[in-house]
């Protein structure tokens, strides 16, 4: 099983910073990568698939990078509604799946 | 509008059965691979169960196998997560989500989630 890693655990952040969270796999994943936003008692919401490009209506402060084994997820500057938690997710052996723990970004 | 809506969840003791329901709506249901993926109190995400869009291909993760069986109706818009010899480790919101027809299978719709408490 793939097995995904993600830092930080926490970001603590201001509104107008730029956040920079980190996703890295047991093992190359090629492009197969997505990521998530998760606020409290909602659903996961996708931001990033094929680990660059961004999902329908998603902002542009919200971009990816990465292939392989490690993988970017960028904030260009923190809106009071980005304060969530993000997962990535690999599907390289798809449908299997498999979420990283999460890198939860709070108000500094 | 694309909508997924979970209902079924509840309380149910240890050795239990349970049966999801996941009604979409505002796409052609018939088109797309469907999935279930459970979140326990507190947790992170986990995936459960895949379904290709005629059901021809159905995939299950190690810790459900066995004892969950997904399916789905394409006349009625439905998935269906059909859930035996619950255990407590079972306790979880669960979401149906639908593959994203491009690339490769993030989920881009997700429900509002169904709660399933496995508890005596």
């Amino acid at each position: 099983e793939i097995v995904l890693t993600q830092s930080p655990a926490t970001l603590s952040l201001s509104p107008g910073e730029r956040a920079t969270l980190s996703c890295r796999a047991s093992q190359s994943v090629s492009s197969y990568l997505a990521w998530y936003q998760q606020k409290p008692g909602q659903a996961p919401r996708l931001l990033i698939y094929d680990a660059s490009n961004r999902a329908t209506g998603i902002p542009a402060r919200f971009s990816g990078s990465g292939s392989g084994t490690d993988f970017t997820l960028t904030i260009s500057s923190l809106e009071p509604e980005d304060f969530a938690v993000y997962y990535c997710q690999q599907r390289s052996n798809w449908p299997f799946s498999t979420f990283g723990p999460g890198t939860k970004v709070d108000i500094k | 509008e694309v909508q997924l809506v979970e209902s079924g969840g509840g309380l149910v003791k240890p050795g239990g059965s349970l049966r999801l329901s996941c009604a979409a709506s505002g796409f052609t249901f018939s088109s797309y691979s469907m999935n279930w993926v459970r979140q326990a109190p507190g947790k992170g995400l986990e995936w459960v169960s895949s379904i290709s869009s005629s059901s021809s291909y159905i995939y299950y993760a190690d810790s459900v196998k066995g004892r969950f069986t997904i399916s789905r109706d394409n006349a009625k818009n439905s998935l269906y997560l059909q859930m035996n010899s619950l255990r407590a480790e079972d306790t979880a919101v669960y979401y149906c989500a639908r593959d994203l027809l491009v690339g490769a299978g993030a989920l881009d719709y997700w429900g509002q989630g169904t709660l399933v408490t496995v508890s005596s």
